[in-house]
């Protein structure tokens, strides 16, 4: 059973356009959304995360929206440039500094930006 | 610099070998996890570990051990490997307070 749905699987969007990548979840014991980019062959790294009690958080280009009544959030990257293109992984957590806290993922978005 | 560090980097053995990954975190995080990527790109949890505590994700085969000699190590034994195997594993770690979870460069393991 996934836990952190993610859609889209693949997404191409032209230099300068909107990219918008949403997930949804199943556990509301979820505390802790975070977005991580992934290039190839090398690790995620944090891009930027959010709490539900705000719906939106905003990092630059990079912003979160949070709808806890729906259990969906997404990223939007504005002003999109080749150099964010990557494959961006949703993830959902309990949070918290214990060994419970792990990360469940989405399955993922690569995302091609055109130039 | 890399704060997070795994070897090796590629990794190709026969099946039913055993072998041993090896992950260190030199910025004194408390937690340390391990994480498989498949070829699919679908990233899932194995272990996390804290103080001495284990957390086992129940789908990991027992094959699979992870074991940590201090707070700054992370290892991860497989034993009796299988074709399925065949993944990108990596380790991540977590500072105490925090939730943001560091992940290391993987460890391409590849089952002939």
């Amino acid at each position: 059973q996934q836990q952190v749905k993610q859609s889209p699987q693949s997404l191409i969007v032209q230099k300068g356009g909107i990219s918008i990548i949403n997930c949804a979840y199943e556990n509301t014991a979820f505390d802790y959304f975070p977005w991580y980019q992934q290039f190839p062959g090398k690790g995620p790294a944090l891009l930027i995360a959010i709490r539900p009690d705000v719906s939106e958080k905003k990092e630059g280009r990079f912003t979160i929206s949070f709808n806890k009544s729906a259990k969906q959030f997404s990223l939007h990257i504005m002003d999109s440039q080749p150099g964010d293109s990557a494959t961006y992984f949703c993830a959902a957590s309990m949070g918290g500094n214990n060994a419970g806290n792990m990360l469940t993922f989405g399955g993922g978005t690569r995302l091609m930006v055109k130039p | 610099d890399t704060a997070v560090s795994q070897t090796p980097k590629y990794l190709v053995t026969q099946m039913g070998n055993d072998k041993s990954i090896k992950c260190e975190q030199n910025l004194g995080h408390d937690t340390m996890y391990w994480y498989k990527q498949d070829s699919k790109k679908f990233l899932k949890i194995m272990f996390s570990y804290n103080n001495k505590e284990l957390i086992i994700n129940e789908t990991v085969p027992n094959r699979f051990s992870p074991k940590s000699p201090d707070k700054a190590h992370l290892n991860l034994h497989i034993n009796s490997l299988e074709l399925g195997d065949s993944a990108v594993y990596f380790c991540a770690s977590t500072p105490s307070g925090t939730d943001t979870q560091y992940f290391g460069p993987g460890t391409r393991l590849t089952v002939l």
